[in-house]
């Protein structure tokens, strides 16, 4: 089956770092997207990787490795506006996406 | 409007109630898809539609129709609502492009009790 794998919850410092790791298992590869979405609201954009390696977008940047079905989300200078959950997602090989559960990321002052 | 708009944003409902949540983008993406979650799982798809005249089944299909008259409309149906059914139901549609990234509306929030 698929499966995407992701931790449940993580706690961070406002101004640190915090990495999110994704770990899947799929019928097929076709890209992974990283999606933010705040309590109540609809999940958003964050980043896309289709090859290996890394992507910064501003704050945050994106690592893939295909190899090892492994990718992580980045998030640097921590702001409390950051707290929210995190999900990963797969487009497998019938260019369908295959979502993660989530991360919910806690921010504390 | 821009973007996509679902309606109601929250509604409860009786069992056995016949329901249909809207979903409308003014985007002109050809691929639209009706998402639930639930706490603790992920997204999971219920119908899609690649263009207009065209639906196919997602991962959890039962219980649920769809139709797509036109490019902009993606209306779901529930026939007969039952309480396993309560969720937040997102209504997306993708860009095309290199990326084909999904776009999200806001979301309903049903319960059926």
């Amino acid at each position: 089956g698929q499966n995407i794998d992701q931790p449940t919850e993580m706690t961070a410092t406002e101004g640190a770092i915090v990495q999110i790791n994704c770990t899947y298992q799929t019928s097929g590869f076709n890209g992974l997207f990283w999606y933010q979405q705040h309590a109540g609201e609809a999940p958003t954009f964050l980043s896309y990787n289709v090859l290996d390696g890394l992507e910064e977008k501003g704050r945050f940047s994106s690592f893939l490795s295909r190899s090892k079905g492994y990718s992580y989300l980045l998030l640097k200078e921590l702001q409390m506006k950051d707290s929210a959950s995190y999900l990963c997602a797969v487009r497998d090989s019938n260019y369908q996406l295959i979502w993660g559960a989530g991360t919910k990321l806690i921010i504390k002052p | 409007i821009a973007g996509i708009t679902q309606a109601p944003t929250s509604q409860i409902l009786a069992a056995g109630r016949r329901m249909t949540l809207r979903c409308t983008q003014d985007m002109r993406h050809n691929a639209m898809y009706w998402y639930r979650q639930d706490l603790g799982l992920g997204l999971r798809l219920i119908h899609y539609s690649n263009t207009a005249g065209t639906t196919g089944k997602g991962e959890v299909p039962d219980g649920y129709s769809v139709s797509r008259a036109n490019t902009d409309d993606f209306p779901l149906t529930l026939a007969s609502a039952v309480p396993s059914q309560t969720s937040v139901y997102f209504c997306a549609s993708t860009s095309g492009g290199a990326t084909d990234t999904q776009y999200f509306g806001p979301g309903t929030r049903l319960t059926v009790l």
